[in-house]
């Protein structure tokens, strides 16, 4: 039974440098969900798709930031041009209804 | 006001001790509340899923809601070391955008053997 994957775990990355972090979500689970979290802080919503389609985008998701989830399978999170305030972990999780919304272990994304 | 608020502790405790964790909410349209553990540097792991007020009880979990208050509760009973861990409250509403939960900031657990 595998969970939840992202990669990388963990990214160290120059500011201005783009950004790449992939997520597989539990087999057949068609509802997926980005969320970021800072040190000290409670996860916070960035986005989510129900298969294919993007549902909502936050407001805390500025232009450089992307999502794309094609054909409903695994999804990309993309941060262009990093900046310092963009370190965090970046966590996804999925679910098969809106109930039982599991996480992954996060990708650590520091900007240097 | 923030919409979920958590105490962040720390709270530190002997082992068998029971313990209680508090979320206290500001919006009412908040009807289903999850409880997560996460442990350093992991992701946040489900434990409890409400939706009544009332008592779950799942092993030595309990998670009490209490909606005419806007407080929920986890109790932990017979702590353990490995129970050491940041246990966050999230919730969500049942309309509009009710796939996005909103979390407390979580609250920092030290079981001591």
């Amino acid at each position: 039974d595998t969970g939840v994957s992202q990669n990388p775990r963990h990214k160290i990355t120059k500011r201005g440098q783009n950004v790449t972090f992939r997520c597989d979500p539990i087999s057949e689970h068609n509802r997926l969900y980005w969320y970021r979290q800072t040190l000290g802080q409670g996860p916070e919503f960035l986005t989510y798709f129900q298969n294919e389609a993007q549902l909502e985008k936050s407001r805390l998701l500025s232009d450089r930031f992307s999502a794309e989830r094609p054909k409903g399978s695994f999804s990309t999170l993309e941060i262009q041009r990093t900046e310092q305030g963009d370190s965090a972990m970046y966590l996804c999780a999925s679910s098969l209804a809106l109930d039982l919304i599991y996480f992954g272990e996060g990708s650590w994304l520091t900007v240097v | 006001q923030k919409e979920v608020e958590q105490d962040p502790g720390p709270l530190s405790v002997p082992e068998g001790a029971i313990v209680s964790l508090n979320c206290t909410y500001s919006n009412s349209a908040f009807q289903y509340f999850m409880w997560y553990r996460q442990y350093s540097r992991k992701g946040p792991e489900l434990l409890m899923y409400t939706y009544s007020s009332g008592n779950k009880e799942d092993g030595r979990f309990t998670a009490q809601v209490d909606k005419s208050s806007k407080y929920i509760s986890l109790f932990i009973r017979d702590s353990q070391p490995s129970d050491s861990a940041t246990y966050l409250c999230a919730m969500r509403g049942s309309g509009g955008s009710n796939y996005k939960l909103t979390f407390g900031k979580g609250t920092l657990l030290t079981v001591n053997p």
